[in-house]
C-alpha cells in the first residue's frame, strides 16, 4: 500500500456521461498530480495541485478539470466523455511544490480504471 | 521540451539472465532521473533515482549511473528473477520555474521465465 488511495478502482460508463476520480494523498503530502496512462499515448501529465492551488498544466483536455480540497483530496472530473478517454488515471502525491529538485519524489496510487463504451 | 526514450519492449528473458534496458533523456538543466515499476494491477513504484551526473541510483539488485554527457539512465540487472517481470518506466523530473512534473518515456515490458 503506497499511502495514496484512488477511487473508484474501475468504472464503466457510456459515451457524453461525466465521471469524478478521487484522490487521497499520502499522510503529509501537500502536492497532488494526475496522470493518464493510455496504449498509444503512454503516461501523460494532466495536472498538479498544491496546497489547493493549481500549479502545472499538461496535457488536460478542456473537457477535463480538477481541484484539490482543504482537506488535500483531490478529484478530476471528466465530462461529454468520449471513447478515447478511456485509460488508467493515476493520481500521485508529493511533499514539495518547490525547491531541490531530487527530493520531489512522487508516490502513485493503484488508479483508475476509467471504460467508456 | 523535456522527452524521454527508452528501449521498446517486451524484453523476454530467462531467470538469471542479465538485463539491460535503455534510458535516454534530452532537457534543459539539471534534471533528477528515475527508475519506476509497474507490476500488473498495480500502480507504479520508484525503483532508483539519482539526482545529479555520475550519481548511481540502486535497488533490489538494479542499478542505473546518470552519464551526463551521454545523457542517458540505463537500467540493469545482473541475475534477473521471475518476480522482475513488470513494466519499467524511465523519467525526468525537472523544475521548470516553480512546476513539478515527471516526463515519462513510454515503459518497457519486461518477462522473466522461470
Amino acid at each position: 500500500d503506497s499511502g495514496v488511495t484512488q477511487t473508484p478502482k474501475h468504472l464503466i460508463t457510456a459515451t457524453g456521461q461525466r465521471v469524478t476520480l478521487r484522490c487521497s494523498p499520502r499522510s503529509g503530502d501537500l502536492s497532488v498530480y494526475w496522470y493518464q496512462q493510455s496504449l498509444d499515448q503512454g503516461l501523460q501529465f494532466l495536472i498538479q495541485y498544491y496546497n489547493g492551488e493549481e500549479r502545472a498544466k499538461g496535457n488536460i483536455l478542456e473537457r477535463f478539470s480538477a481541484q484539490q480540497f482543504p482537506d488535500l483530496h483531490s478529484e478530476l472530473n471528466l465530462s461529454s466523455l468520449e471513447l478515447g478517454d478511456s485509460a488508467l488515471y493515476f493520481c500521485a502525491s508529493s511533499v514539495f511544490s518547490g525547491g531541490y529538485s531530487g527530493a520531489n519524489v512522487l508516490t502513485f496510487g493503484a488508479g483508475s480504471r476509467l471504460t467508456v463504451l | 521540451g523535456d522527452s524521454v526514450t527508452q528501449m521498446e519492449g517486451p524484453v523476454t528473458l530467462s531467470e538469471e539472465a542479465c538485463l539491460t534496458i535503455n534510458c535516454t533523456y534530452t532537457a534543459t538543466g539539471y534534471p533528477s532521473l528515475f527508475w519506476y515499476v509497474q507490476y500488473p494491477g498495480e500502480g507504479l513504484q520508484l525503483l532508483l533515482k539519482a539526482t545529479k551526473a555520475d550519481d548511481k541510483g540502486s535497488n533490489k539488485g538494479f542499478e542505473a549511473t546518470y552519464r551526463k554527457e551521454t545523457t542517458s539512465f540505463h537500467l540493469e540487472k545482473g541475475s534477473v528473477q521471475v518476480s522482475d517481470s513488470a513494466v519499467y518506466f524511465c523519467a525526468l523530473l525537472n523544475s521548470g520555474g516553480s512546476n513539478y512534473k515527471l516526463t515519462f518515456g513510454k515503459g518497457t515490458l519486461l518477462t522473466v521465465n522461470p
